[in-house]
């Protein structure tokens, strides 16, 4: 079946460092892809996304590759800020008509950005 | 795009007791869907909530402990029934609108 791994966190950095939080995933097809963003103590919001292969999604300074050769949407900023600290969730979507808007979802990274 | 409202927003309820969580969104969806996150987990899919039949449940989820209403194509609810403190999660109501998909703020409930 389809799914979504992420690695592990806690990522700790310091302000101002680079950032990668490698995701890759297992689908037939050609899913799309996502980052989620949660902030402490709220929602979920979407940071970037692409919806097929050699796409580059970006927002905030935040970009991901949707890599089909090697199954992966690493997300990557070239210098992070405190305020980015939060956890990152890398999601597909279903393939089918009927699933578009059911995503499958990473376990999760979370990052802490240090002064 | 689209605007995604829940009710409640947090909640702290008592174990044996049912609540109901409201999502109302400003534009016309064909599905929508709930998911359930656990603290210091990742979300998992509760159900996909069609206008005008049944809801159809994920593995490990069942319609008698979480009724889905889906009256109209701008609103639906989600009850969680005779909770206990492992029910105690973040409820998220989100739809697909074009290629993109939405999330509601979620419904913070605590169980004691």
């Amino acid at each position: 079946g389809n799914s979504v791994t992420q690695m592990e966190g806690p990522v700790t950095l310091s302000e101002e460092a680079f950032l990668t939080i490698n995701c890759t995933y297992t689908a037939t097809g050609y899913p799309s892809l996502f980052w989620y963003v949660q902030y402490p103590g709220e929602g979920l919001q979407l940071l970037l996304k692409a919806t097929k292969a050699d796409d580059k999604g970006s927002n905030k300074g935040f970009e991901a590759t949707y890599r089909k050769e090697t199954t992966s949407f690493h997300l990557e900023k070239g210098s992070v800020q405190v305020s980015d600290s939060a956890v990152y969730f890398c999601a597909l979507s279903g393939l089918l008509y009927n699933q578009g808007g059911k995503l499958i979802f990473g376990q999760g990274t979370e990052l802490s950005v240090k002064p | 795009s689209a605007v995604i409202s829940q009710k409640p927003s947090r909640d702290i309820c008592q174990r044996g007791t049912s609540l109901t969580i409201q999502c109302q969104v400003d534009s016309q969806v064909t599905m929508m869907f709930w998911y359930r996150q656990q603290p210091g987990q990742s979300l998992t899919l509760i159900a996909t909530a069609n206008q005008g039949s049944e809801a159809t449940y994920e593995s490990g989820f069942v319609i008698d402990k979480f009724p889905i209403s889906r009256p109209n194509l701008t609103f639906s609810t989600l009850t969680v029934s005779n909770m206990s403190p492992e029910d105690s999660s973040i409820y998220l109501c989100s739809v697909s609108l074009g290629n993109t998909i939405y999330f509601g703020e979620g419904s913070w409930l605590t169980v004691v």
